[in-house]
């Protein structure tokens, strides 16, 4: 299947301070890529949908301005947790899609374990 | 509003013995996808098996089939031959068949298969 690379798998940041995590499809070009949220023994949120060139669309019920998502070409977006705090830790999952079709798969990231100290 | 259930909180299974794992979902919608998640301890979301509701056949892929029926709205994982390997979190997840790349997956909460040596 197509392969999708998160970046960073870990990463420790101090509370207050922002952390950027990248979600890159390598093999394929994604229109839409998602980002999820998974707290422990819990299902994965979807947080929101991020479509190439064009402003994300959020669930309901979160921040927009503190997860911020660009999604500036077919291969990449991002997540900026900004001012984190310790109940922003988690981890969290991308995944992106073909961009041709109706019929195709979500293939995932390999998630980012965030820790806010 | 569609709504995907997994009444199985944990499921245990001897090798190389079968276990069937149950997931009932809600929806409007005719055309559908439902699909079957495996996630181990690594985290990474892993696709099992998809399932197109205009088919009648039930999917399979090796030792994972699925038991689909639309009318009751149920769809459970059937694992031959359990293998330590397949230890993991399970997660049942639909998706509707139309509106583009931006359809969302929604996942069930999950079931924990245990497999015993």
């Amino acid at each position: 299947g197509a392969v999708v690379s998160q970046h960073p798998s870990r990463v420790i940041c101090k509370s207050g301070t922002s952390v950027k995590i990248e979600c890159r499809s390598l093999d394929f070009q994604a229109t839409t890529m998602f980002w999820y949220r998974q707290f422990p023994k819990q299902s994965l949120m979807l947080m929101a949908t991020s479509n190439e060139g064009s402003k994300a669309t959020y669930e309901q019920g979160v921040e927009k301005d503190k997860f911020l998502i660009n999604h500036a070409s077919l291969t990449l977006s991002t997540l900026t947790v900004t001012s984190a705090h310790p109940e922003d830790s988690s981890f969290y999952i991308c995944s992106a899609r073909f961009a041709q079709g109706l019929n195709t798969e979500a293939f995932f990231g390999q998630g980012t374990r965030l820790t806010v100290v | 509003a569609q709504t995907v259930t997994q009444s199985q909180p944990e499921m245990s299974v001897q090798e190389a013995e079968t276990v069937t794992l149950s997931c009932t979902y809600d929806t409007s919608e005719s055309d559908y996808y439902l699909f079957w998640y495996k996630q181990p301890p690594s985290r990474q979301m892993i696709l099992v098996i998809r399932q197109e509701a205009y088919k009648q056949q039930n999917a399979t892929e090796n030792r994972f089939s699925v038991n689909f029926q639309k009318a009751a709205k149920s769809f459970s994982l059937k694992i031959s031959d359990s293998q330590l390997g397949d230890a993991a979190m399970y997660f049942c997840a639909y998706r509707i068949d139309y509106g583009g790349a931006t359809n969302k997956l929604i996942f069930g909460t999950g079931t924990l298969l245990a497999v015993q040596p």
